[in-house]
């Protein structure tokens, strides 16, 4: 938790919907991550971001979209392309290189 | 492509045994390897990091091992306390670039 502000806590999607996660930090770390994570699962690397306006794709980025217009915020898109939306979501942030990474609380999000 | 393996899904332990997790790869060389603890519903917390040319890393009652001939981490808990139970993932830097890849966990549960 600390300087890193996931919301909401709870999510839940109708089908054919968007939903957007948020994801703000007062660390003034440069680097942002989005995880998904499932039941018994590790965490899966969606988007990442180095730098402001720019990002990249991680291992399950489909159906999954991404901004970075300032250095505090990076929030996802979960689009209705992705049909197995139900996880949890933590964003991480961290320094470039030997360092740690630091998470949120996360977002539950489900399908009604 | 890089492969992680936590050996175990679950470890049960008496309150005052060591515990040992073990953290195994293949197909690269990572140049660190870091320790995380996850709640149930929470973010995982960093505990630990440890680059490739240390053998060994302590802080409190926590000692992590690396390996890189045997390609494997050792993550020990000296006296274990109920409150240890947790989840933990061990994570390493991917082959020239920044995002961790994440094992899937070792669920400890120390038993009083």
């Amino acid at each position: 938790d600390g300087g890193i502000t996931q919301s909401p806590k709870y999510l839940f999607r109708k089908e054919g919907q968007n939903v957007t996660l948020s994801c703000e930090q007062n660390l003034n770390h440069d680097a942002m991550y989005w995880y998904r994570q499932d039941p018994g699962q590790g965490l899966r690397l969606i988007y990442y971001s180095q730098i402001v306006n720019d990002f990249q794709k991680g291992d399950i980025a489909e159906g999954y979209s991404v901004s970075r217009e300032k250095k505090e915020s990076f929030p996802l898109t979960v689009t209705s392309a992705q049909k197995n939306p139900t996880a949890f979501y933590l964003c991480a942030t961290g320094g470039v290189g030997f360092t740690a990474q630091y998470f949120g609380a996360g977002t539950r999000l489900s399908v009604l | 492509s890089q492969k992680i393996e936590q050996n175990s899904e679950a470890l049960n332990i008496q309150e005052g045994k060591t515990a040992t997790l073990t953290c195994n790869y293949t197909n690269y060389s990572p140049a660190y390897l870091q320790w995380y603890r996850q709640d149930p519903g929470r973010g995982p917390v960093f505990l630990l990091l440890i680059r490739e040319n240390e053998k060994e890393k302590r802080k409190e009652r926590l000692k992590v091992t690396f390996d890189t001939t045997l390609k494997q981490s050792l993550f020990h808990i000296t006296a274990s306390q109920p409150a240890d139970s947790a989840t933990y993932l061990c994570a390493l830097d991917r082959a020239g670039n920044t995002p961790l890849v994440f094992g899937k966990g070792t669920r400890l549960s120390v038993i009083a």
